[in-house]
Formats: structure tokens, C-alpha cells, sequence
């Protein structure tokens, strides 16, 4: 599968435990998103990459949330301290530029 | 930062109707506009894009027309299908580095037969 894909599908975890999903893009593309989306709602920003650099981060994305690039290859997104309000789907998308961005299966998360 | 506003928040139609759902933006500088398709429990997919040097674009029953002077941008889907059933999300993008793809909340179509 030549995909985004992301691991794990999903996740139940309680409250205040971390959590790292990872996200494994097309290969050749530069550009790395991630997004969150609940119920009826369309995928919220919460940032993005361009190669290893982060150039973006949503101004609602709390300082629990932490994301990573290293060689511009896969990235991780990290919540610590888990709270009930993270329950999400946890959508990744990648893109080469200004191009269609193409999207991830997505981590469902589940926090008891 | 981009801010993308999306209207009607639910769409109901009956087979082979159009249907039109419309978005704003508020970045001039965005000059990628692309809307996705989202079945139930899938993830989204690209159905149509267009770019800012281009008013119109057609693909078989799908336009998307853009008028930067009002910052809007807006679907067509035309004889609608039961299969057209889905959540529709439209997206903009300055285009420059450092700048991100922003998504609006989404349009729920019902094609009913």
C-alpha cells in the first residue's frame, strides 16, 4: 500500500496517560498534516510540516500536544495528560506542495 | 491566519436534483481551493480542486466555480445520485510555505431516491 498510513487504528487510553500516534506519508511528498475531527465536524487544523521543519501550528493546539518530523520521513503526534476533550479521530494527510492532499486512515482515540 | 466558512451545514435532495454548496474564505492570498468527499467511517478523498487563475472547472457532474473578489468559492453537483450521499468539506490554502490547508465544518448531502 503506497498510502498514508497511520498506526495505530485506535486507541483507548485513560485519563492523564500519553499517548504517540504515528503517521508514515506518501514517500515523495514534502508537505505533512495533521488534523483532528469529531462527529459531523470537519478535520481541525492542528499542524503542519514542510519536509522536517514544523512551519505551523494551530493557536488552539494546547501545549500538550507535541508533533515531530525527524528527517522529514514519518511523524508523531504526542498528547500527554490525556483529557476526556482529546476523544477524536486523529487524521494525518500528505501532499507535495500545493497539490491534493491525500489522507490517512486516521487513530481513533478513545480516552475513559 | 485562513478562515473557511461553509454553508448549508445539511443539504436534502431528491435523485437527479442539483445540489450547490457554497464556501467563504478570508485569506486573499489563498490560491488552492479543493473540496473532499467523506462516506461514513472512509477517510476523506479529493473529488474536484481549483486554482486561483481559473473561475469555473468542470469534472462530468461536479463544477466548482471561484470568485476571488468575494472571496467565494462554491460545488455543483448536478442529477444527483444516492451514492452523492455524503459529507462534503471544502478547503483553502494560501499556497506559500508555512501556510496550512484549513477545512470548513462540512455539508452533510442526502440524496434521496
Amino acid at each position: 500500500d503506497t498510502g498514508v498510513s497511520q498506526d495505530p487504528r485506535h486507541k483507548i487510553t485513560k485519563r492523564g496517560q500519553n499517548v504517540t500516534f504515528r503517521c508514515d506519508p506518501i514517500s515523495e511528498h514534502n508537505r505533512l498534516y495533521w488534523y483532528r475531527q469529531t462527529l459531523g465536524q470537519g478535520p481541525e487544523f492542528l499542524t503542519y510540516f514542510q519536509n522536517e521543519a514544523q512551519l505551523e501550528k494551530s493557536r488552539l493546539l494546547s501545549d500538550r500536544f507535541s508533533a515531530e518530523r525527524p528527517k522529514g520521513s514519518f511523524s508523531t503526534l504526542e498528547i500527554q495528560r490525556t483529557e476526556q476533550g482529546d476523544s477524536a479521530m486523529y487524521l494525518c494527510a500528505s501532499s507535495l506542495d500545493v497539490t491534493e492532499a491525500f489522507f490517512g486512515q486516521g487513530t481513533r482515540l478513545t480516552v475513559v | 491566519g485562513e478562515n473557511v466558512e461553509q454553508h448549508p451545514s445539511t443539504l436534502s435532495v431528491q435523485e437527479g436534483d442539483s445540489a450547490v454548496i457554497k464556501c467563504t474564505y478570508s485569506d486573499s492570498a489563498s490560491n488552492y481551493f479543493p473540496w473532499y468527499k467523506q462516506e461514513l467511517g472512509k477517510r476523506p478523498q479529493l473529488i474536484i480542486d481549483i486554482r486561483s487563475n481559473v473561475g469555473e472547472k468542470k469534472d462530468q457532474r461536479i463544477a466548482v466555480t471561484l470568485n476571488k473578489t468575494a472571496k467565494h468559492f462554491s460545488l455543483h453537483i448536478t442529477e444527483t445520485q444516492p451514492e452523492d450521499s455524503a459529507v462534503y468539506f471544502c478547503a483553502a490554502s494560501p499556497g506559500q510555505a508555512g501556510t496550512a490547508l484549513i477545512f470548513g465544518k462540512g455539508t452533510t448531502l442526502s440524496v434521496s431516491s
